[in-house]
């Protein structure tokens, strides 16, 4: 299976804030990486596929990149309704696969 | 809009069969352009995709290897749903369970069932 390894784990931010979320894949997953967004008691909600790709309805301060094995989650000025946990996942092999989660706090 | 209604107990016994049903609103199981996903999420294990099945002029099943000699998903077309059966739990199976679309990202899921192993 291909790992997803998220860095950091967790991260305190302040409204308004520009940040960024890095996700590493154990091999190569081309473009093939989605973003999503939890809030606790509910089912993660996708934010953007094919590593760029805003889902509809996704806010655009919300943006990715990358390729290959290293991708970004950006999120250019933090809202409050931002503070949730954020997975990255692959979805290049037979076994899409998670990363672990960020979790994003009010500092 | 596309909508997943799931069912099924939040109790099953160790050695017992977890069996959870998702209901389809507003796509159908039979799409050829979707898969239908189950997905299960615990502290231990975090985010962990199950398995899949889709049509494609046929019925195909994906799973993944650390519970392939234990799961069971299948489509029931007469209700434009699908199912989730995951035989011999231990509490280890203890999670929430998600059923999702695909076929990659996953754009529209369940609410989510917890499911407790435990005599």
């Amino acid at each position: 299976d291909i790992q997803m390894t998220q860095s950091p784990s967790t991260l305190s931010a302040s409204v308004g804030d520009r940040v960024t979320i890095t996700c590493r894949a154990s091999q190569s997953v081309s473009g093939w990486l989605a973003w999503y967004q939890q809030k606790p008691g509910k089912a993660p909600n996708l934010l953007i596929y094919e590593a760029s790709t805003l889902e509809s309805g996704v806010p655009s301060r919300f943006s990715g990149s990358g390729s290959g094995t290293e991708f970004t989650l950006t999120i250019s000025s933090l809202q409050p309704d931002d503070f949730a946990t954020y997975y990255c996942q692959q979805y290049n092999g037979y076994s899409p696969t998670f990363g672990q989660g960020t979790k994003l706090e009010i500092k | 809009q596309v909508q997943l209604q799931q069912s099924g107990p939040g109790l099953v016994k160790p050695s017992q069969t977890l069996s959870l049903t998702c209901a389809i609103s507003g796509d159908s199981v039979s799409s050829n352009s979707a898969a239908w996903n189950w997905i299960r999420q615990s502290p231990s294990r975090g985010l962990e995709w199950l398995g899949r099945t889709y049509y494609r002029s046929r019925w195909y099943n994906d799973y993944v290897v650390s519970v392939k000699s234990r799961i069971t998903i299948n489509p029931d077309t007469s209700k434009n749903q699908f199912s989730l059966q995951l035989n011999s739990v231990t509490p280890e199976d203890t999670a929430v369970y998600y059923c999702a679309r695909g076929p990659h990202a996953f754009d529209i899921w369940g609410q989510g069932t917890m499911v407790t192993v435990s005599s």
